[in-house]
């Protein structure tokens, strides 16, 4: 079963850019779309975007020009850097594997458990 | 922009039946997920393809898909199922979730 894990700093400055790291173990990056999404405290979830182990990205458009995505196959890492933070954007940021997208029928099957990123001075 | 529309609470008695929706336009004509998440816990994939469950997901949960309405029905309810219930699809490449359900067993 492969497993994800999310790392980077809990606490991040307005204005300046979160950064994050999603690892993958017991399993390949390869050949699959690998997606994160947030939860601010109490709300529901949003997609931020997702990329594709070769490199190609869709992004949400509500936060397009903010959002990079990137991908390490080296390291079986990818990354998230979202830039001019603000409160807003202080949520649980999970990583997610997409099954199923070549096919037809995607599915995030596998998360990471996630983790708090608060936007404060 | 698409969306994703759910009732914010859903209660159920032990041993009812429990059916969450998830309107959207045209969603039929998509495929719908739904995802199972207790409180500090991360989101689970409980359907797929409108009504195929993840190995390990109990029989209990099943889906349906037509017209404008995606529904998650949960069979024999336990205890155990309660949690916030996301829906979730694809709008060409962009992905939307419903604002979630709260499903409350009483």
């Amino acid at each position: 079963q492969v497993q994800l894990q999310e790392s980077g700093p809990g606490l991040v400055k307005p204005s300046e850019t979160l950064s994050l790291t999603c690892t993958v173990s017991s399993g390949s990056i390869s050949s699959f779309y690998w997606s994160w999404i947030r939860q601010p405290p109490g709300k529901g979830l949003e997609w931020i975007g997702h990329i594709y182990y070769s490199g190609s990205t869709n992004y949400n458009p509500s936060l397009k020009g903010r959002v990079t995505i990137s991908v390490d196959t080296s390291k079986n890492q990818f990354s998230l850097n979202l830039s001019s933070v603000t409160a807003a954007d202080t949520a649980v940021y999970y990583c997610a594997r997409v099954l199923g997208k070549v096919a037809g029928n995607p599915r995030f099957d596998s998360w990471g458990q996630g983790t708090l990123v608060t936007v404060s001075s | 922009s698409y969306e994703l529309t759910q009732p914010p609470s859903v209660s159920v008695s032990p041993g009812q039946t429990a059916s969450i929706t998830c309107s959207g336009d045209k969603l039929g004509d998509k495929y719908a997920c739904w995802y199972q998440q207790k409180p500090g816990q991360s989101p689970v994939l409980v359907i797929f393809q409108n009504s195929k469950r993840p190995s390990g997901i109990p029989e209990r949960f099943s889906g349906s898909n037509s017209g404008n309405t995606a529904t998650l029905t949960i069979s024999g309810t336990q205890a155990l199922d309660e949690a916030d219930y996301y829906c979730q699809a694809w709008d060409s490449s962009n992905v939307v979730f419903g604002g979630g359900t709260k499903l409350t067993v009483l």
